[in-house]
């Protein structure tokens, strides 16, 4: 059964950056099917892609967040990971990774929905 | 970019049915595939639908997914309603611009 852990520190200073990391188990981050996401939920709100990451490492991110965003794998450690720099209160949420069933690609982009969620992790910005 | 509109919230009564809509802004609603998500208090999001109309394994043929141009809308429709089925529900689609857009979710109640 695949399982996705997110790890990181749950309180992060304003202006400073949110580390994340995925871990994969039960199943291989470098295969061809899938690709791998994560998502934010700030309290009480809706849900925000933030970005997706294929194993060959090609990234895919919101526009929104696009300047504040770095998402990379680590396929050794069957890892994902997430930062977002200068972060404000505005990013407190719960943040999770997911994997993206890869069903097609849409000019180069991969389309699919994410079929697996890790537990999600709060993260709040705080000084 | 486009938006996707989704009530706050409906209410139905157990066996009964319900249809939740979602509404997209500007674009065809066929343009791109809707997703539907199921998310329960706590617990993070699972898929219900995807590809406007598939049920994953899993998932109870309860639960079904369409499209309607006339509208630009997609809706999720869950019949033989049981309480387990009070949740959140979100649906999702694509735009040309890579983007992944979220519904802002509704809240559906079975009392």
């Amino acid at each position: 059964q695949l399982q996705l852990q997110e790890s990181g520190p749950g309180l992060v200073k304003p202006s400073e950056t949110l580390s994340l990391t995925c871990t994969v188990s039960g199943g291989s981050i470098s295969s061809s099917s899938y690709y791998w996401g994560w998502i934010r939920q700030p309290p009480g709100k809706g849900l925000e892609w933030i970005g997706s990451i294929y194993y060959s490492g090609s990234t895919y991110y919101n526009p929104s967040l696009k300047s504040r965003v770095t998402i990379s794998v680590d396929t050794s450690k069957n890892q994902f990971s997430l930062k977002l720099s200068s972060v404000t209160a505005a990013d407190t949420a719960v943040y999770y990774c997911a994997r993206g069933v890869l069903r097609y690609f849409d000019w180069l982009l991969p389309r699919g929905e994410f079929d697996y969620w890790g537990q999600g992790t709060l993260v709040t910005v705080s000084s | 970019n486009f938006m996707l509109t989704q009530p706050h919230s409906v209410s139905e009564s157990p066996g009964k049915t319900v249809t939740i809509s979602c509404t997209r802004s500007s674009g065809s609603i066929a343009s791109n595939y809707v997703q539907w998500y199921q998310q329960r208090p706590g617990s993070a999001p699972t898929t219900v639908i995807y590809e406007d109309n598939q049920r994953p394994s899993g998932v109870p043929d309860r639960f079904s997914g369409s499209i309607d141009s006339s509208s630009n809308s997609a809706s999720l429709t869950i019949s033989g309603l049981k309480t387990e089925d009070e949740a959140d529900y979100y649906c999702q689609s694509y735009d040309s611009s890579n983007l992944w857009v979220f519904g802002g979710g509704t809240k559906l109640t079975v009392l």
